[in-house]
């Protein structure tokens, strides 16, 4: 069965803090694995996208990992701010039959930066 | 939340009242979707719809209906056979189905009284 699990489910830290959010997954065949961010109340925004062949991504602050062979990816917010207090989403894309593909969402981590 | 509104923000309806949202984009996006969240449960899919005039079921498509005979346009109809109705509904479109990033709606949170 495609699943995706995220851990913490929730962390608190203090603003400036570094912290590392996990997402595994047993999804085959495997496409590519997003990280969103959402804000209470509203839709979620990508974050950083990543194939097969890559193993680190960047986008500002935060820096997306995966490793296909243990199907594992992080996601590293550096410098935490109070506007990074959100839930963060893994989403992984499973190769389907012709030209389809089907998203599995994680339940998310909610994240609470504090002053 | 891009070039796709949703609207309205907040609704409610009373038990046994059919009820559309609203969801249009002008990102030129020829893949619309419909998700449910509901707390502690990840997104799930209502319906989708590749092309216009074309649409298809998701995983969770009962009590619900949609139309899309507009590229830009893709409203979701909540029909009273949908049990539990009362969610935060989100509309996403993207370049290609599930292929291509998705782009968010701020969403609609339909309450049933």
């Amino acid at each position: 069965k495609n699943q995706v699990e995220q851990s913490p489910q929730s962390l608190i830290i203090l603003e400036g803090k570094n912290c590392t959010l996990q997402c595994n997954y047993t999804v085959s065949p495997f496409s590519n694995l997003r990280w969103y961010k959402q804000d209470t109340g509203r839709g979620p925004v990508s974050l950083t996208i990543m194939t097969f062949s890559e193993n680190t991504k960047s986008n500002g602050r935060y820096t997306a990992t995966l490793d296909a062979d243990t199907k594992q990816s992080s996601l590293h917010i550096t410098a935490s701010q109070l506007s990074d207090s959100a839930s963060y989403i893994c989403v992984v894309s499973a190769l389907g039959a012709g030209n389809n593909r089907k998203l599995i969402w994680g339940l998310g981590t909610s994240l609470a930066v504090n002053p | 939340d891009g070039g796709i509104t949703q609207s309205p923000k907040y609704l409610f309806r009373k038990e046994g009242q059919n009820v559309t949202l609203s969801c249009e984009q002008n990102l030129n996006h020829d893949a619309m979707y419909w998700y449910r969240q509901d707390p502690g449960q990840g997104l799930r899919l209502i319906y989708y719809s590749q092309i216009v005039n074309d649409f298809q079921k998701g995983d969770i498509a009962e009590g619900y209906s949609v139309s899309r005979e507009k590229k830009e346009s893709f409203p979701l109809t909540v029909t009273s056979a949908q049990k539990n109705p009362t969610a935060f509904y989100l509309c996403a479109s993207s370049r290609g189905l599930a292929r291509n990033e998705q782009f968010f709606g701020p969403g609609t949170r339909l309450t049933v009284l």
